[in-house]
């Protein structure tokens, strides 16, 4: 059974570094499908972040791409969103996930999400 | 403003049907890419309900159906419970922005 849990600060301050991890256990990062982030701020809707596949890459939502990394530690099994010069807007429970072989699969399973606030 | 539009809410008595659109765009669903449900509890992580627009996730009743049509798709309840109050989120992939969009959610409410 694949499972994943987000870690990271709760609290990130205004212009600072939103650095978040999701440990995966059931299954190799490397060994297929898509893995990424989804956002969801307080009392809004969903947004995608970005996804990577192993063998093929990585894709970021146009709105954030200049501000966003996320990586992979295969030895670990996890991978990492970086976001830079947060702003309140940023604020929300970030979700990591997997999806599909295709970039426009189901997304399944999710974290349990973890709740990120950016202020002073 | 999501790229995916849905009905803020929809409401309705126990044990009749609601339906949830979820209207696109020629570069989302009407590029022919599948829709996937999405069912939200409060304070809890979305968990998929139907997938490919129109297969149910595993022990997903079949009061909960799903289909799609030209730039739209649809999530209908039947037998509507109690148990059925929650969040509801369709989802696709949009071949302009090159990754996945939500649409803006729609509460049900049983009355």
């Amino acid at each position: 059974q694949v499972q994943l849990q987000e870690s990271g600060p709760g609290l990130v301050k205004p212009s600072e570094t939103l650095s978040l991890v999701c440990t995966v256990s059931g299954y190799s990062i490397s060994s297929g499908y898509y893995w990424g982030w989804i956002r969801q701020p307080p009392g809004k809707g969903l947004e995608w972040i970005g996804s990577f596949y192993h063998s093929r890459g990585t894709y970021y939502n146009p709105s954030l791409k200049s501000r966003l990394t996320i990586s992979l530690d295969t030895s670990k099994n996890l991978f990492s969103l970086r976001l830079n010069s947060v702003t309140a807007a940023d604020t929300a429970v970030y979700y990591c996930a997997r999806s599909g072989i295709q970039l426009w699969d189901r997304v399944d399973p999710w974290g349990q999400g973890t709740l990120v606030t950016v202020s002073s | 403003q999501s790229v995916l539009t849905q009905p803020p809410s929809v409401s309705g008595a126990p044990g009749q049907r609601v339906t949830i659109s979820c209207t696109g765009s020629s570069s989302n669903i009407g590029a022919r890419y599948d829709v996937h449900w999405y069912r939200q509890l409060p304070g809890t992580a979305p968990k998929l309900l139907i997938y490919g627009s129109s297969y149910r996730a595993s022990g997903v009743p079949d009061r909960f159906s799903g289909s799609k049509s030209g730039t739209s798709a649809s999530l209908a309840i039947s037998g509507l419970q109690a148990e059925d109050e929650a969040d509801y989120y369709c989802q696709s992939y949009d071949n302009s922005l090159r990754g996945g969009v939500f649409g803006g959610g729609t509460k049900v409410t049983v009355l």
